[in-house]
């Protein structure tokens, strides 16, 4: 099993660019999450997705969008980056929301805005 | 601010001793997980300790939670230079029951080294 596959692991935008991070994950799991990863800050949850055709909020949504089509994919999408959004992003998936479940991560994208 | 607080920030031990990790949150939880954080690398699961129970066990870990006081705290015991990394609490927060809710929320970390 891959597990959580996240590309790229490397980007550098200008300001204004639009970009999508990809995230797949091969383990038919219900629920999937991105979240940045800033010094100082831990990890602060964007969106996140209880099923596909389901997504909703976390801690700071704002700047990105998300969709969920498919149980397996979840890109996160900046649709003009900015340089705050520079960060390492990390795609998160759990087997179901309504279970004490674990989450498996990628390895992460290294963003940095420009 | 964020839901979960690790302390300390960081840590700085020798091989072989234990190394005591504390986080408190805010809100009623359904469960409490720590993760380890390798440099530059994703998170990887370590244990999960439900609202109901006080005390887990797994290897040379030790969790326990108070839900009185909102924390709980993670232990490793006889600690090896590989131990070194970042440990994060994760609160699983929100409602089961008719979906969209619950969410998995990250505090700031503790940074441990272990010297050899």
């Amino acid at each position: 099993n891959a597990g959580v596959t996240q590309t790229p692991k490397f980007q550098v935008l200008k300001t204004g660019q639009s970009m999508t991070l990809q995230c797949a994950q091969d383990m038919n799991h219900e629920y999937m999450s991105w979240y940045r990863q800033d010094p100082g800050m831990g990890l602060r949850l964007i969106h996140y997705s209880v099923g596909a055709g389901i997504t909703d909020q976390g801690e700071v949504p704002n700047g990105y969008n998300v969709s969920r089509s498919t149980t397996e994919d979840f890109p996160l999408r900046l649709l003009s980056a900015a340089p705050s959004q520079t960060s390492v992003y990390f795609c998160a998936s759990r087997f179901s929301y309504s279970m004490n479940t674990e989450a498996f991560f990628g390895q992460g994208t290294r963003l940095t805005v420009v | 601010s964020q839901q979960g607080e690790e302390d300390p920030q960081a840590l700085s031990i020798q091989e072989g001793e234990n190394a005591t990790m504390n986080c408190s949150y805010k809100t009623s939880i359904n469960n409490l997980q720590w993760y380890r954080q390798n440099s530059g690398r994703g998170l990887v699961h370590l244990i999960l300790i439900r609202s109901n129970e006080r005390e887990k066990h797994s290897g040379r870990l030790r969790v326990t939670l108070d839900t009185s006081k909102k924390s709980s705290s993670l232990l490793i015991t006889a600690s090896r230079a590989a131990d070194t990394a970042s440990y994060f609490c994760a609160t699983d927060v929100g409602l089961y029951v008719g979906g969209a809710t619950n969410k998995l929320i990250f505090g700031t970390g503790t940074l441990l080294a272990v010297q050899p």
